[in-house]
């Protein structure tokens, strides 16, 4: 059974990068034809995909997001990451990874989720 | 950029009642779509894929149908535990979620 577990700092201040990671548990990030995705969702709205990494290492990110987003891989670890910089209070939020198929592309595999709150 | 929206926004429904939910997406994704079910402080969880095929484990009394730009969710006989959110989310291109349906007890 796959597991997905993040990990990081719950406080960032303005301007400043986030930095979040998915560990990978129950199956290697390496095998099979999979994406790894970061999505978030901001208190009380809706779901919001930022971006994901392929098994390969190739990335799509969410075009209204793609001058901050950078999503990496460490196979070494089983895990992949993401960084958001600039952030803005806007970018408080539950932050998820999840995994999905090439061929199906739905998130069958999803983290806990853990909360980000842009604070001073 | 494909957009989904999801009618309605809000529902109350009592256990036991047959409730269904639309996404109609702002163009044509073929059978590209999954729904979600989120219950409050917890991940999303996949009920079906590929617009009409349930997920394994899902109970059966969850349905989903439609391709092209209209798309349902049916719950046949709410249950309790039934009382949710629920999304729709577009495969076509980069992954799109539709606002959300809040399911309620009425």
């Amino acid at each position: 059974q796959v597991q997905l577990q993040e990990s990081g700092p719950g406080l960032v201040k303005p301007s400043q990068t986030l930095s979040l990671t998915c560990t990978v548990s129950g199956g290697s990030i390496s095998s099979g034809s999979y994406y790894w995705s970061w999505i978030r969702q901001p208190a009380g709205k809706g779901l919001e995909w930022i971006g994901r990494i392929y098994t390969s290492g190739s990335t799509n990110y969410n075009p209204s997001l793609k001058s901050r987003v950078t999503i990496s891989v460490d196979t070494s670890k089983n895990q992949f990451s993401l960084k958001l910089s600039s952030v803005t209070a806007a970018d408080t939020a539950v932050y998820y990874c999840a995994r999905s198929t090439t061929w199906r592309r739905d998130f069958d595999y999803w983290g806990q989720g853990t909360l980000v709150t842009v604070s001073s | 950029d494909i957009q989904l929206t999801q009618s309605p926004s809000f529902l109350s429904a009592s256990v036991g009642d047959r409730v269904t939910i639309t996404c109609r997406a702002s163009q044509g994704i073929s059978s590209y779509l999954a729904w979600y079910q989120q219950k409050p402080g917890k991940a999303p969880k996949l009920l079906i894929y590929a617009a009409s095929t349930l997920q394994s484990g899902v109970p059966s009394r969850f349905s989903g149908s439609g391709s092209g730009t209209e798309f349902t969710l049916t719950i046949s006989s709410l249950q309790p535990e039934d009382f949710a959110t629920y999304y729709c989310q577009q495969l076509n291109s980069y992954p799109r979620f539709g606002q959300g349906t809040r399911l309620e007890i009425k």
